[in-house]
């Protein structure tokens, strides 16, 4: 079975300064990886997706992602956190088993608080 | 384009009381599935429909019955409500291919 683990329940960092958070995953084969935020009493919104090719995705709000194999990573970064960041992220991996499926499994979330 | 709908936004029912959550995309998706958000624990999968007229299990199907009445709409019903289903739950749509879900806005229930 696959399994999403992001190790941290909260990330605090001031403003301006690069945040980190942290996802690693367990999958057989290769795997889809994304990144999604949830502000408060909101549904989840995309920021990125690794499908294949270069391993540091660029998405939304100026987030990238790097994928490293052989560690099972898949880290979301920003090179200089705003307030307007905090929130709760997930990371989450595509369930590659069964015909149709396609559902997501996801870590237990992180949150963001940025810093004035 | 509204994206992903979900009525209603908030609900409170009594145990044993039974209700039904609603959910509509307008992008055509084929794919759609209903997930639950409990905190600490991220969003697990309740039920999906792969396409119209099918209906699977997800992770944690027990206590809710799912209709996929056609291709916009999928509807998750609660028979009768317990308070460990007390949650946010999330109806999202998928494109084809390896495309991302699309989340709906969430339906938060209290079930007391």
């Amino acid at each position: 079975a696959q399994s999403v683990a992001q190790p941290e329940d909260q990330v605090n960092v001031a403003e301006g300064n690069p945040l980190t958070v942290k996802c690693t995953y367990s999958v057989s084969g290769n795997p889809y990886l994304f990144w999604y935020v949830q502000y408060p009493n909101r549904g989840l919104q995309f920021l990125l997706k690794y499908i294949t090719g270069d391993n540091l995705v660029k998405g939304s709000y100026g987030f990238e992602a790097e994928f490293n194999k052989s560690q099972t990573s898949f880290h979301l970064k920003k090179p200089s956190a705003l307030v307007s960041d905090s929130a709760l992220y997930f990371c989450a991996v595509r369930d590659m088993g069964g015909t149709g499926r396609r559902a997501l499994t996801f870590g237990s979330g992180t949150r963001l608080q940025v810093q004035p | 384009n509204a994206g992903v709908t979900q009525t209603p936004k908030f609900q409170v029912l009594k145990t044993g009381q039974s209700m039904t959550l609603q959910c509509a995309q307008d992008m055509n998706h084929n794919s759609m599935y209903w997930y639950r958000q409990d905190p600490g624990m991220g969003l697990r999968l309740i039920y999906y429909s792969a396409s119209e007229g099918t209906t699977d299990k997800g992770e944690v199907p027990n206590g809710y019955n799912v209709s996929r009445l056609n291709k916009r709409e999928f509807s998750l019903r609660l028979e009768s409500a317990a308070p460990s289903q007390t949650s946010v739950y999330f109806c999202a749509s998928i494109q084809p291919g390896v495309g991302e879900q699309y989340f709906g806005p969430g339906t938060r229930l209290t079930v007391t």
